[in-house]
């Protein structure tokens, strides 16, 4: 079984809709993260948390929040989703004592017609 | 805040063939790592190696190998023997070390690597 886990894997809503992504992990790690990928711009950081009581907003985190509902499960959300919100969206997580790698999930491709 | 470029935008190389991948990044800071990912078309990200910024051994895992030039801020990726199953998406990344404990990672907007049979 993956050790880090998306779902849905893929996803199309409309405009206006609420829409949550989650992620859940078996690698007993305390920080999760949310990246989103356009092309041409990489992946860019979203929300991250450090432990169930810590969330943190990244670089691009307008039109979007996050729940730790537990250690293992961190879930994304798009309280009113926008076309521009069309992206693939990774969480990813790390190790406290061994923060220099980031275990990434397979990715959930959303669309927002 | 720390940027990352990747000149690059797609590149492609006979089977076999050595290729290189260019990263620089921007940083007033002297403790981080820098990393390289690959995204297969299963869009997995996948970590193929990384360097510590104060060990001026450049770090090595089998046919990757990467030239990091801490003074001019570049880290560039050397694929060996290229491979059909090496074709993917390369991005380059950043991680600043703090005393916060806040560690994040900044990537570059990725290099798109095309092995030709």
């Amino acid at each position: 079984d993956a050790d880090v886990t998306q779902t849905p894997r893929n996803r199309i809503t409309k405009t206006g809709k609420r829409i949550m992504l989650e992620c859940s992990q078996t690698k007993g790690h305390d920080r999760m993260y949310w990246y989103r990928q356009d092309p041409g711009l990489g992946l860019r950081l979203i929300y991250y948390s450090f432990d169930v009581k810590d969330i943190n907003k990244g670089e691009i985190s307008d039109g979007y929040s996050v729940s730790r509902q537990a250690q293992a499960k961190f879930s994304l959300s798009l309280e009113s989703a926008i076309p521009n919100q069309t992206a693939l969206y990774f969480c990813a997580t790390s190790d406290l004592r061994v923060y220099n790698e980031q275990f990434f999930g397979p990715g959930t491709r959303l669309t927002v017609l | 805040a720390q940027t990352v470029t990747q000149s690059q935008p797609e590149m492609s190389v006979q089977e076999a063939e050595t290729v290189t991948l260019s990263c620089t990044y921007d940083t007033s800071e002297n403790n981080y790592y820098l990393f390289w990912y690959k995204q297969p078309p299963s869009r997995q990200m996948i970590l193929v190696i990384r360097q510590e910024a104060y060990k001026q051994q450049n770090a090595t895992e089998n046919r990757f190998s990467v030239n990091f030039q801490k003074a001019a801020k570049s880290f560039s990726l050397k694929i060996s023997d290229s491979q059909l199953g090496d074709t993917a998406m390369y991005f380059c990344a950043f991680m600043l070390i703090s005393n916060f404990g806040n560690e994040k990672l900044t990537f570059g907007t990725g290099t798109r690597l095309t092995i030709i049979p």
